[in-house]
This record gives structure tokens, C-alpha cells and sequence, in this order.
């Protein structure tokens, strides 16, 4: 068990640019969740996935953000035409069922210029 | 969207005291509430996870309890150490058949500072 592992840690990026994110659960997790999370405030739910499917999305999140789990097992989150809102630190969480506890990475601290 | 409230925002406490604070959420198709504890520069540490009205969960001298019925559950902290500086979150999780899981949510989190 090596955790959950995200990439890049930090990421600078110039508004209206595209940027990816990765993130690697716990391998024999089937759920993992995409958060946003800004100063003061907690994490702030995106998107998650069971396996391959992606079940929900925030209505918050608006049609520049995209998830997407392949096979199952890493997932991406991108994010195109990026604004200065969309600083902030990206979590991502895996856990084995719906009441099992969430285990998370160090997260994607995302700025853009 | 799940409303999940915490109170308080943020609390002072003196070592070797006792506090506890709360988490409020909508107590329709309830399906689990999650405690985690965030150190500084660390990612959340799962604490708890409750699903049962009545269910009490205990680690060391961290304590939860949970209502489904009224929504709301309680985080106590027996003997507070320094150690214990954190922010405390709690998430919701709505049952999934209740007609559009809004994923697990978090609340603001109680910021909790002890003092030597």
C-alpha cells in the first residue's frame, strides 16, 4: 500500500491555458474522488468515480473541468481555459466502498498567473 | 447539494481540557458521516466512520457520536494536547438510491488550537 499518489505537486500555469492532473489510488480501491479546496474552506466535492464510471459531478462544476478514469484504476482531471478562480489546491481521495474511510493524497496545489 | 454545517469555526482551547464540537447535515437518506482530522501541511486523516443512528466510535481520547434522525453528530477530544492543533472536518455521505448522491461532503472544518 503506497498511498494515494497525485501529480504534479504544485503547478503554475497563465489563465485561458489548459492543465492536467493526475492522481494514483490505493490500487485495490474502486472509488476515488476529486475535491477543490480553498483557503477556509473544506474540501469541496467534484467529481467521483466507482471503477471506470464516473457518478457524479458537482453541479458546481462547470464545462471546463473534465474527469475521467480509464480503466479503472488512475484517474485525470483537467481543466481548460483556466481562470484565476480556479487557484486552489486539488485533492484527490480513494476508498474501497461508499462507508469505508477516504484515503487521500497530498493534493495539486494549482496557481494560475 | 448537502448542506453539512460545523460549529464551531474555530476554538481555543487550554491543554488538558476537554471540548467537543458539532456536525449538522440533512438527516433525508442519510448514508454515512465521516470525521478526519488536517494537520498543516498534511492531508486529512480519516478518524471515523458512522452509519448507524446511535453508533459511538472511540480512538484514544478522540470520541464520536452520531443521530441520524435529528442530523447531527458530535466530536469529543478527552485531555486536549498540543498535538491536537488540527482542523476537524466532517463529510456526509447521502444514500446513493435517494436520487442524485451528491458524492461525499465536507463541511468548513472547526480550526482547533490548544494552548500549553
Amino acid at each position: 500500500d503506497t498511498g494515494v499518489s497525485q501529480d504534479p505537486r504544485h503547478k503554475i500555469t497563465k489563465r485561458g491555458q489548459n492543465v492536467t492532473f493526475r492522481c494514483d489510488p490505493i490500487s485495490e480501491h474502486n472509488r476515488l474522488y476529486w475535491y477543490r479546496q480553498t483557503l477556509g474552506q473544506g474540501p469541496e466535492f467534484l467529481t467521483y468515480f466507482q471503477n471506470e464510471a464516473q457518478l457524479e459531478k458537482s453541479r458546481l462544476l462547470s464545462d471546463r473541468f473534465s474527469a475521467e478514469r480509464p480503466k479503472g484504476s488512475f484517474s485525470t482531471l483537467e481543466i481548460q481555459r483556466t481562470e484565476q478562480g480556479d487557484s486552489a489546491m486539488y485533492l484527490c481521495a480513494s476508498s474501497a466502498t461508499g462507508d469505508s474511510p477516504l484515503h487521500f493524497g497530498n493534493g495539486t496545489r494549482l496557481t494560475v498567473t | 447539494i448537502l448542506n453539512v454545517e460545523q460549529s464551531p469555526q474555530s476554538l481555543h482551547v487550554q491543554e488538558g481540557d476537554s471540548t467537543n464540537f458539532t456536525c449538522s447535515f440533512p438527516s433525508s437518506n442519510f448514508y454515512a458521516l465521516h470525521w478526519y482530522r488536517w494537520e498543516t501541511a498534511k492531508s486529512p486523516e480519516a478518524l471515523f466512520v458512522m452509519t448507524l443512528n446511535g453508533d459511538e466510535k472511540k480512538k484514544g481520547r478522540i470520541s464520536a457520536t452520531l443521530n441520524t434522525k435529528e442530523g447531527y453528530s458530535y466530536l469529543y477530544i478527552k485531555g486536549s494536547q498540543p498535538e491536537d492543533s488540527a482542523t476537524y472536518l466532517c463529510a456526509a455521505f447521502r444514500s446513493e438510491t435517494g436520487g442524485g448522491a451528491d458524492g461525499l461532503t465536507f463541511g468548513k472544518g472547526t480550526h482547533l488550537i490548544i494552548q500549553p
